[in-house]
């Protein structure tokens, strides 16, 4: 089955810590994406990347980073300069940025603070 | 102001009802307009797309689209109890030298028997 998997499904931090939230897609998708959604609140971009070795900054970038070396693949590593981490983060992907047409998303993965 | 504003919620209908979720945008320009639905603890899924003025229908779903008014809806007809989830709107915005997706905080919707 085609589709998009996100690991772990909870992970928790410690303070001063990174950690890598890993997303991997066989859909053949140029473009992925990472979102950050926190209760009550709409979907912010982290990151996005469009081809291979190339990504750029969202809304939210700060405190957080990507790399892009293969297609199927686009890590987010939040690091210890992200003061409240919190939240559940989505990574998506689709055929081209342009229209956004339809998104898939992952199954999320729930970052909590210890 | 909110660059996509929906009404939280939660919105209460019994099953059968019309459910209305409306959702307003403050870019002028923007072209392409999207409701995901979100179950609790999941991930979004697409449920419509609408990019002309008028409605969209697909199955118990209408989309409605008014450029003018800036703002789009979705109507749920002969909701079920499984239609209960939060619905985020979602508009393509070009902003900051890119084009990208702007979502609302959502609207959430629990159909009651």
């Amino acid at each position: 089955d085609g589709g998009i998997t996100q690991s772990p499904k909870y992970l928790f931090r410690k303070e001063g810590q990174n950690v890598t939230l890993s997303c991997e897609q066989n859909l053949n998708h140029d473009a992925m994406y990472w979102y950050r959604q926190d209760p009550g609140q709409g979907l912010r971009l982290i990151y996005y990347s469009q081809i291979v070795n190339d990504f750029q900054k969202g809304d939210i970038a700060e405190g957080y980073s990507v790399s892009r070396e293969k297609k199927e693949s686009f890590p987010l590593t939040v690091t210890s300069a992200q003061k409240n981490p919190t939240a559940f983060y989505l990574c998506a992907s689709n055929l081209a940025t342009a229209t956004y047409e339809k998104l898939f998303f992952g199954s999320g993965t729930q970052l909590s603070v210890l | 102001q909110k660059e996509v504003e929906q009404n939280s919620g939660p919105l209460s209908v019994p099953e059968g009802a019309i459910a209305s979720l409306n959702c307003t945008y403050s870019d002028r320009v923007s072209q392409s307009f999207f409701w995901y639905r979100q179950y609790s603890g999941k991930s979004p899924e697409l449920i419509m797309s609408i990019y002309s003025n008028g409605d969209k229908e697909d199955g118990r779903f209408t989309a409605q689209l008014n450029k003018a008014s800036q703002y789009v809806s979705l109507l749920i007809r002969d909701s079920q109890p499984s239609d209960s989830a939060t619905y985020l709107c979602a508009v393509l915005m070009f902003s900051g030298g890119y084009n990208k997706l702007i979502f609302g905080a959502g609207t959430r919707l629990a159909v009651h028997p």
